[in-house]
C-alpha cells in the first residue's frame, strides 16, 4: 500500500527556534501534498496544499511567512515553522495524494512542543 | 463550500456488537468518500473508500454505504473488537485539492 513517511515524530525545542518537518511519499509520486494541524480531540485543520514546483496555497488565517512550505520533488515536501513559539505547539500531519479520486495517505505526524 | 457533518462524536459498544457512524455532506459535486481510522499519536489511516457511482462497498467487517440523493454516507463495523477502538473520520472530496473532513467519532469497544 501507499506509504508516507514523516520525520521527525517528535520535536521539543526552545522558543525562537525554527523547526523543519519532512514528508516523503515512499512508493508513489504525489501530485499534491497537504499539511494539517490537529489539536487534541479535534479534527484535522488544513493549513496548506502544495504541488511540486509551485508555491503552496495557504488556508485563510495561516501565516505563510510563519509556516514555510517547500515542495522540491514529487516525493518530498517540507514544512518549516519559523521562530516557533509555545502557541505553535501542536500535532502536525502531512499527507500525499496520487491524483483525482484517490485517497490522501497520511504520515504518522510530528508532535511539536515549544518550551 | 462543502460542509461535512459527522455523528456521533463518541460511541461505545460492547465487543461483538456493530458500530455505525454517519456523515452528511452538502455539495452534490462531491464524488469520493474515504474513511480514516486514527489511533492515538498516529496519523489517520485509510480503511475504506467509496466513489459516487457505487452505493455500497464491503471489506471483511467494514462496510460503507452511500446515498447520493440524501447526501449521506455511513461506516458500518460488524463484530467489533477492542482493537477497533480509535477515532474515525469521514471525508468528502470534490477534487484532488478539495477534501473536507468530518469532526471525528471516538469509538470505544468494551471487552
Amino acid at each position: 500500500g501507499a506509504v508516507v513517511s514523516q520525520h521527525p515524530s517528535r520535536v521539543i525545542c526552545k522558543s525562537g527556534t525554527s523547526v523543519k518537518i519532512e514528508c516523503r511519499s515512499l512508493d508513489f509520486q504525489a501530485t499534491t501534498m497537504f499539511w494539517y494541524r490537529q489539536f487534541p480531540k479535534q479534527s484535522l485543520m488544513l493549513m496548506a496544499t502544495s504541488n511540486e514546483g509551485s508555491k503552496a496555497t495557504y488556508e485563510q488565517g495561516v501565516e505563510k511567512d510563519k509556516f514555510l512550505i517547500n515542495h522540491a520533488s514529487l516525493t518530498l515536501s517540507t514544512l518549516t515553522v519559523t521562530s516557533a513559539h509555545p502557541e505553535d505547539s501542536s500535532f502536525y500531519i502531512c499527507s500525499a495524494i496520487r491524483g483525482t479520486d484517490q485517497p490522501q495517505h497520511f504520515g504518522d505526524g510530528t508532535r511539536l512542543s515549544i518550551l | 463550500g462543502e460542509n461535512v457533518e459527522q455523528h456521533p462524536s463518541t460511541l461505545s459498544v460492547q465487543e461483538g456488537d456493530s458500530a455505525v457512524i454517519k456523515c452528511t455532506y452538502s455539495d452534490s459535486a462531491s464524488n469520493y468518500f474515504p474513511w480514516y481510522k486514527q489511533e492515538l499519536g498516529k496519523g489517520p489511516q485509510l480503511i475504506i473508500d467509496i466513489r459516487s457511482n457505487v452505493g455500497e462497498k464491503k471489506d471483511q467487517r467494514i462496510a460503507v454505504t452511500l446515498n447520493k440523493t440524501a447526501k449521506h454516507f455511513s461506516l458500518h463495523i460488524t463484530e467489533t473488537q477492542p482493537e477497533d477502538s480509535a477515532v474515525y473520520f469521514c471525508a468528502a472530496s470534490i477534487s484532488v485539492s478539495q477534501f473536507y473532513f468530518g469532526t471525528g467519532t471516538s469509538l470505544t469497544v468494551i471487552p
